[in-house]
């Protein structure tokens, strides 16, 4: 198992653009979360999906952005007409839906709106 | 409600000295806690955890924590700080349960290494 992946690791967009990104978890972890990181800053919640179920969202998480994990496995994240306050790393993360059981972490997609 | 407190977002210290990074929940249930560090750049990796097995946790790179329920804390410390440890990090408690996915992030705590 290679761990969580996350595509592109680095993405440069037109402010109105749109953009998407992809996770592919590791196999059978059924809980999948999108966060959200600008600098200096900690993750922040944006949404998780249990199998191919969105769970939660944030309000963060404004109608501009979609995520979706269609079979339950990769998931993807898109942003509609993007804005520069859009820029951030994006960070992707599994585990199986135990309490004790930490998350795994994906390198992120670092997202720069210009 | 559940929470995670780091009570200090930066914290400086000289190479060889010993480093103590603080972290307080709150939580009405049992947690596991975990401890993940960010390097610039990158994605957030694990140094340890405590799912209420012993409660003195050794994690990598000669890190560990204390799960402490009466003072509900999961301090991080290292004997001698290296260079290398320069870095984020942050402090993560998982409850049954929750909102968030049941997973609460703290602010993290900002760690500097003097030569």
């Amino acid at each position: 198992d290679t761990g969580v992946s996350q595509d592109p690791r680095h993405k440069i967009t037109k402010r109105g653009q749109n953009v998407t990104f992809r996770c592919d978890p590791i196999s059978e972890h059924n809980r999948l979360y999108w966060y959200r990181q600008t600098l200096g800053q900690g993750p922040e919640f944006l949404t998780y999906f249990q199998n191919e179920a969105q769970l939660e969202k944030s309000r963060l998480l404004s109608d501009r952005f979609s995520a979706e994990r269609p079979k339950g496995s990769f998931s993807t994240l898109e942003i509609q007409r993007t804005e520069q306050g859009d820029s951030a790393m994006y960070l992707c993360a599994s585990s199986p839906d135990f309490a004790s059981t930490e998350a795994f972490f994906g390198q992120g997609t670092r997202l720069t709106v210009v | 409600a559940q929470s995670v407190t780091q009570l200090d977002s930066h914290v400086s210290v000289s190479e060889g000295t010993p480093v103590l990074l603080r972290c307080n929940y709150s939580s009405s249930y049992s947690p596991s806690l975990f401890w993940y560090v960010q390097h610039p750049n990158k994605g957030l990796q694990l140094l340890l955890k405590y799912t209420s097995a012993a409660t003195l946790v050794k994690g990598i790179n000669g890190f560990e924590a204390e799960f402490k329920k009466s003072e509900t804390s999961f301090h991080l410390t290292k004997p001698s700080a290296h260079m290398s440890d320069a870095a984020e990090y942050f402090c993560v408690v998982r409850f049954y349960g929750g909102s968030q996915g049941n997973l609460i992030f703290g602010k993290g705590t900002k760690l500097s290494v003097k030569p």
